[in-house]
């Protein structure tokens, strides 16, 4: 097992480009995650989803959208980058009331 | 936003030494309670997943312990040693619908050998 795959690793935008943040899982989990890092905030959570169609909005969603189309992958959308979405971004998995898992991480510069 | 706090922010512990510390979340609603050890430039990796009031779990020198009337869970590190040197990070998950989870900002653990 992959386990939970995150695309790309690091990343540079300008204010106002869009882009996509990949996430995918192969072990069937039904819930996923998306959640940014910054210094002295821990990580905020930004989406979520319960399953394949479902989706609902975390702490600190505006500026995102996501969807998820699939089990497998919950991808994370940036229309128009700014600034303060610099930070390294995690998605996780996780099955009901068991442990969740996260990918390596993107570290996402906007200038 | 949910409040989940936990202290200290950060620790120094000798080599050997045992150590705990805190997280505090709110004990109106609850689902489960997560906890996460975070090594610098790596991805948060599970520790436990506690769910029931008065739940003990154990992962050799780890331990934790749950108190949802209360609000609280405690970590326990028996004899440390400077491979603990991590961030501790705990979630709470409060349930009925809302299920991501929200976590703490961890404490910073530092074992000094």
């Amino acid at each position: 097992n992959a386990g939970v795959t995150q695309t790309p690793k690091f990343q540079v935008l300008k204010t106002g480009q869009s882009m996509t943040l990949q996430c995918a899982q192969d072990m069937n989990h039904e819930y996923m995650s998306w959640y940014r890092q910054d210094p002295g905030m821990g990580l905020r959570l930004i989406h979520y989803s319960v399953g394949a169609g479902i989706t609902d909005q975390g702490e600190v969603p505006n500026g995102y959208n996501v969807s998820r189309s699939t089990t497998e992958d919950f991808p994370l959308r940036l229309l128009s980058a700014a600034p303060s979405q610099t930070s390294v971004y995690f998605c996780a998995s996780r099955d009901g009331f068991n442990e969740q898992y996260f990918g390596p991480g993107t570290r996402l510069t906007v200038t | 936003i949910l409040n989940v706090e936990q202290s200290p922010q950060s620790l120094h512990v000798q080599e050997g030494d045992s150590t705990n510390f805190t997280c505090s979340f709110p004990s109106s609603n609850f689902y489960a309670l997560h906890w996460y050890r975070w090594e610098t430039a790596k991805s948060p990796e599970a520790l436990f997943v506690m769910t029931l009031n008065g739940d003990e779990k154990k992962k050799g020198r780890i331990s934790a312990t749950l108190n949802t009337k209360e609000g609280y869970s405690y970590l326990y590190i028996k004899g440390s040693q400077p491979e603990d040197s991590a961030t501790y990070l705990c979630a709470f998950n409060p349930g009925g619908g809302a299920d991501g989870l929200t976590f703490g900002k961890g404490t910073h653990l530092i074992i000094q050998p």
